[in-house]
This record gives structure tokens, C-alpha cells and sequence, in this order.
């Protein structure tokens, strides 16, 4: 099972919008709801910022939002602050019948400009 | 508050087993309401899901890992453990211990703050 693909980089101005891309296939992302994401640190442990693809976590901003189409699931950081300068990783669950697996995206450098 | 805190050698040899532990405090391992996982990320890389044991004993594993994890639980001290037996440098890794919502699982709400371990001689 390969890892989900996202761009390495995105980088915004402060106040910009930005969108992070997670795309899987058909077998994880495009069969469950299950994606979520997460925000790391340097140094820190990952944070969870939406689960089951679209939900927010309580204290998560809401400019943080969640949506997926086909076998493509999307962060996207709206109002842009220097503190959400961080790596991203999204998550999706792509067992089977016979097996349990969970497979994180490649993650995405999110530089503030 | 949930916390979730790591320990274990920070060395260990090749061909030898990486043996950690995860102490779960402000809540109960055996609630029955989570999952408690491993993960795992090398330097500069990405994060793989090692596996995860239920308050039964119950166990799931990443298949490419599959043969050399061992999760196990210990309920009367609040904690879990991984052992990954036949290390090599490809181990080298941060490894985080998580909790995960059996009511809709994938996602991970409490993370420990990861404990490194290098697999050298």
C-alpha cells in the first residue's frame, strides 16, 4: 500500500487561502469517509485538525475546513497566519475484509510568505 | 486532560528487538471507547501506521510490518507496548504512541510526544 500523495510545498501570504491536496484511489480515500489531517511542528507531536473528512475537533480554528471529491481529500486553510506554518499529513483508512490499514500522505510544507 | 508518554531505550542494535512502552494517564486504557496505536515517522519523513491493540487484547497490524510487531496491554498499570523484533537502520525512526475513537476510527485525537529510537551497533 503506497503512501497518499500530496505536494510538498504551498506556501500563502498572510490572509490568503490556500488548499492542500491528498490524493489516494479507490481503495482508500475514494471508499471511505475516513480521512483526516494533521498539523506538525517542528519537533512536535502531529495535531489533529479534521477527522472523518470534514469535522473539526473542538479548539480547532475554524478556518480550517475539510472536503474530499472522487479519491482526492483536501485541507484548506482560509485567513492565513504565520502560526499555521507547519508540515500537513493527511490520513485515510485502506483496509479490507481481511486486514486493517492506515496510510498517511507524503505531507505538505505549509510556508507563510 | 488525556497524556500519553513514551519510554524505552533510545539505542538499539541491529538484529536485536525495540522495546517501548506508552503510559496513558487522565483517563483509563481500558474504557473501551479507543484504540491504542503506534506510529512511527523517520527523520524528515513521512508518519506509517505500525498497529494499534484494543482494551481486550484484540490486535491489528500494518501488514509490512506484520511479522516482527508485537502490541500488547497491561490495563493494571495503564499502559501498552510495541516490540519490533530483527531491527535494521531502517527502524531508525520517531515512534509516537496514539489514541484513536473505536466509534469512528482513523483518526488520532491524543498523540505522546514521541520518543526516538536509532538502530545502530
Amino acid at each position: 500500500q503506497s503512501a497518499l500523495t500530496q505536494p510538498a510545498s504551498v506556501s500563502g501570504s498572510p490572509g490568503q487561502s490556500i488548499t492542500i491536496s491528498c490524493t489516494g484511489t479507490s481503495s482508500d480515500v475514494g471508499s471511505y469517509n475516513l480521512v483526516s489531517w494533521y498539523q506538525q511542528h517542528p519537533g512536535k507531536a502531529p495535531k489533529l485538525m479534521i477527522y472523518e473528512g470534514s469535522k473539526r475537533p473542538s479548539g480547532v480554528s475554524n478556518r480550517f475546513s475539510g472536503s474530499k471529491s472522487g479519491n482526492t481529500a483536501s485541507l484548506t486553510i482560509s485567513g492565513l497566519q504565520a502560526e499555521d506554518e507547519a508540515d500537513y499529513y493527511c490520513c485515510s483508512y485502506a483496509g479490507s475484509s481481511t486486514f486493517d490499514l492506515y496510510v498517511f500522505g507524503t505531507g505538505t510544507k505549509v510556508t507563510v510568505l | 486532560q488525556v497524556q500519553l508518554q513514551e519510554s524505552g531505550p533510545g539505542l538499539v542494535k541491529p538484529s536485536q528487538t525495540l522495546s517501548l512502552t506508552c503510559t496513558v494517564s487522565g483517563g483509563s486504557i481500558s474504557s473501551g471507547s479507543y484504540y491504542w496505536s503506534w506510529i512511527r515517522q523517520p527523520a524528515g519523513k513521512g508518519l506509517e501506521w505500525i498497529g494499534r491493540i484494543y482494551t481486550s487484547g484484540s490486535t491489528n497490524y500494518n501488514p509490512s510490518l506484520k511479522s516482527r510487531v508485537t502490541i500488547s496491554v497491561d490495563t493494571s498499570k495503564n499502559q501498552f507496548s510495541l516490540k519490533l523484533s530483527s531491527v535494521t537502520a531502517a527502524d531508525t525512526a520517531v515512534y509516537y504512541c496514539a489514541r484513536e475513537p473505536t466509534y469512528s476510527s482513523g483518526w488520532y485525537d491524543y498523540w505522546g510526544q514521541g520518543t526516538l529510537v536509532t538502530v545502530s551497533s
